[in-house]
C-alpha cells in the first residue's frame, strides 16, 4: 500500500527555470517530511525537510511548500541548473514503527543547458 | 556528524550463494538503523529496521535477514541468493533525538548471476 504519491515521474526543465515536484500522503500519522536528492550510483542525500507545523521552508534555491489540510507538499527548485539533474524523492516519517520513512516513487529531473 | 560505511561497494554473486553486507556507523550512539533496497527503476524499499542491539523488524518477507550485533553495526544476510535479490542496497541511520534526520550510506551494488 503506497502512502506517498509523487509526481511527475520525470521532468525536463530549461536552465534558469523552476522545477516543481509534488507529493501527496494518505496517512496523518506522519510528523516530518524530507526531500532527498540522488545521483546515479550514489546514496540519497538529505536535501531539505519540513515539519507539519510550518507551511514553507526555504534553503537557498530549494523551497518546500506544505499544505496540511490537503495532505500535500512540494519541492520547488528555483533557477534550476544542470548540476541539479538527479532523482528526487519525497518522504514522510511515521510516528511509530521506528520512525521509518515512507518514500515516494521518485522524480527524475533533467535540467537542459 | 554521522558517517556511514558500507562494505563491499560492489558484489557479484551466483544464484544460491550466501550473502553478507555490512554497515557501520560513526559519530552517533544508539541510532536507529535501516536497510533499503533499490531495484532497477527508482523506488526505495525498506527491508529491515532496528531500534537497538538485537532488535530487528522486518518489513518485507523474503529470503533476507538482518542482525545488529553491536550498537553501530548492521548486517544484511542471505543463505541462498535469488536472481531477484539483485539491486542497490542502502544502509541508513537516524539519531535518537528530535532532529528526525535520516542519512544514507554510499550503498552496495549487488548483482546475482
Amino acid at each position: 500500500q503506497q502512502q506517498v504519491k509523487q509526481s511527475p515521474q520525470s521532468l525536463i526543465v530549461q536552465k534558469g527555470g523552476i522545477s516543481i515536484i509534488n507529493c501527496a500522503y494518505e496517512n496523518t500519522a506522519f510528523d516530518y517530511f524530507p526531500w532527498y536528492q540522488q545521483f546515479p550510483g550514489k546514496g540519497p542525500a538529505l536535501l531539505i525537510a519540513i515539519r507539519p507545523d510550518v507551511s514553507e521552508k526555504k534553503e537557498g534555491r530549494f523551497t518546500i511548500s506544505f499544505n496540511k489540510s490537503a495532505k500535500q507538499f512540494s519541492l520547488h527548485i528555483m533557477d534550476s541548473q544542470p548540476g541539479d539533474s538527479a532523482t528526487y524523492f519525497c518522504a514522510a516519517k511515521s510516528t511509530s514503527q521506528g520512525g521509518k520513512l515512507i518514500f515516494g516513487q521518485g522524480t527524475e529531473l533533467s535540467v537542459k543547458p | 556528524s554521522q558517517t556511514i560505511h558500507q562494505w563491499p561497494a560492489t558484489l557479484v554473486q551466483p544464484v544460491g550463494s550466501p550473502l553478507s553486507l555490512e554497515c557501520t556507523v560513526e559519530g552517533t550512539s544508539n541510532p536507529n538503523l535501516y536497510w533499503y533496497r533499490q531495484a532497477a527503476g527508482r523506488g526505495l524499499q525498506l527491508l529491515f529496521y532496528s531500534v537497538g542491539i538485537g532488535q530487528i523488524s522486518s518489513e518485507v518477507p523474503q529470503n533476507l535477514s538482518a542482525s545488529r550485533p553491536q550498537d553501530r553495526q548492521f548486517i544484511l544476510s542471505s543463505k541462498k541468493l535469488l536472481l531477484s535479490d539483485s539491486g542497490f542496497y542502502l544502509c541508513a541511520t537516524r539519531r535518537r533525538d528530535l532532529s528526525y534526520e535520516q542519512y544514507f550510506g554510499p550503498g552496495t551494488r549487488l548483482t546475482v548471476t
